[in-house]
C-alpha cells in the first residue's frame, strides 16, 4: 500500500516562494506519475502539474510561470516550488499518484500552507 | 476542460437515492478505446479525495456498489441508490482525459 506525506512550511510570506516535498513510501517513484494538487480553503481542487521519475514534467498552464517541480528518486521524493506567492495561494496542497492518464488513485493527507505577512 | 457540475448541493433522506450530474465543455471519450475519462471522488472534511470511479462507471476496489457511474462524452451522473450517513461529503468529478486535467465544483451531500 503506497503512502504520500507532504511536508513544508504551513506559513510563507507574500512573494516569497512556496516550498514543498511528498515522501513516497511502500512504492517505488520510479514508476506512475506525481501530481500536486491544491484546494483553497472551501472551494475546490486544482491540479497544479505532475512529474515523471525521470524529470519531465507537465504543469497548468495558469500556474505555469511561478511552478517549478523536480523529483529524488534516490530519497524517493518529489517537490513543488512556487514562487512569487500571494494571499490566494493559501490552500491545503495534496501530492497525488497517477498511471499517466488516469485518476488519482493515491492521495497525500494534504498540508495547509497560509500566505501572510 | 471545464467540468460543471450540478447541483452544487443536494439534501437526501437516508435510504433514498442520490443523483450528481457532471458537464464537461468538450467530449472526453477517446474514440480509439471507447473510454471515457471521467472519474469521481468523494471527500469527507478534513480528508484527501478518494477515489470511487474512474473510466465513468468502474467502481474502485473497495466501493460499496451503491455508488455507480454513467453518462458519456460530455454529459454524465454519480448515483447513490440508498444514501447511508456516512454518505456525507463533497463529491467531484475529474477528467484526465487532457492536461491541464480539471475538477468540478464539487456537490456537497447532506442528509434531509
Amino acid at each position: 500500500q503506497v503512502q504520500l506525506q507532504e511536508s513544508g512550511p504551513g506559513l510563507v510570506k507574500p512573494s516569497e516562494t512556496l516550498s514543498l516535498t511528498c515522501t513516497v513510501s511502500g512504492d517505488s517513484i520510479n514508476t506512475y506519475y506525481w501530481s500536486w494538487i491544491r484546494q483553497p480553503p472551501g472551494r475546490a481542487l486544482e491540479w497544479i502539474g505532475y512529474i515523471y521519475y525521470s524529470g519531465n514534467t507537465n504543469y497548468n498552464p495558469s500556474l505555469r510561470s511561478r511552478v517549478t517541480m523536480s523529483v529524488d528518486t534516490s530519497k524517493n521524493q518529489f517537490s513543488l516550488n512556487l514562487n512569487s506567492v500571494t494571499a490566494a495561494d493559501t490552500a491545503v496542497y495534496y501530492c497525488a499518484r497517477t498511471k499517466g492518464a488516469s485518476p488519482f488513485d493515491d492521495w497525500g493527507q494534504g498540508t495547509l500552507v497560509t500566505v501572510s505577512s | 476542460i471545464v467540468m460543471t457540475q450540478s447541483p452544487d448541493s443536494l439534501a437526501v433522506s437516508l435510504g433514498e437515492r442520490a443523483t450528481i450530474n457532471c458537464k464537461s465543455s468538450q467530449t472526453v471519450l477517446y474514440g480509439s478505446n471507447n473510454k471515457n475519462y471521467l472519474a469521481w471522488y468523494q471527500q469527507k472534511p478534513g480528508q484527501p479525495p478518494k477515489l470511487l470511479l474512474y473510466w465513468a462507471s468502474t467502481r474502485e476496489s473497495g466501493v460499496p456498489d451503491r455508488f455507480s457511474g454513467s453518462g458519456s462524452g460530455t454529459d454524465f451522473t454519480l448515483t447513490i441508490s440508498s444514501l447511508q450517513a456516512e454518505d456525507l461529503a463533497v463529491y467531484y468529478c475529474q477528467q484526465y482525459y487532457t492536461t491541464p486535467w480539471t475538477f468540478g465544483q464539487g456537490t456537497k451531500v447532506e442528509i434531509k
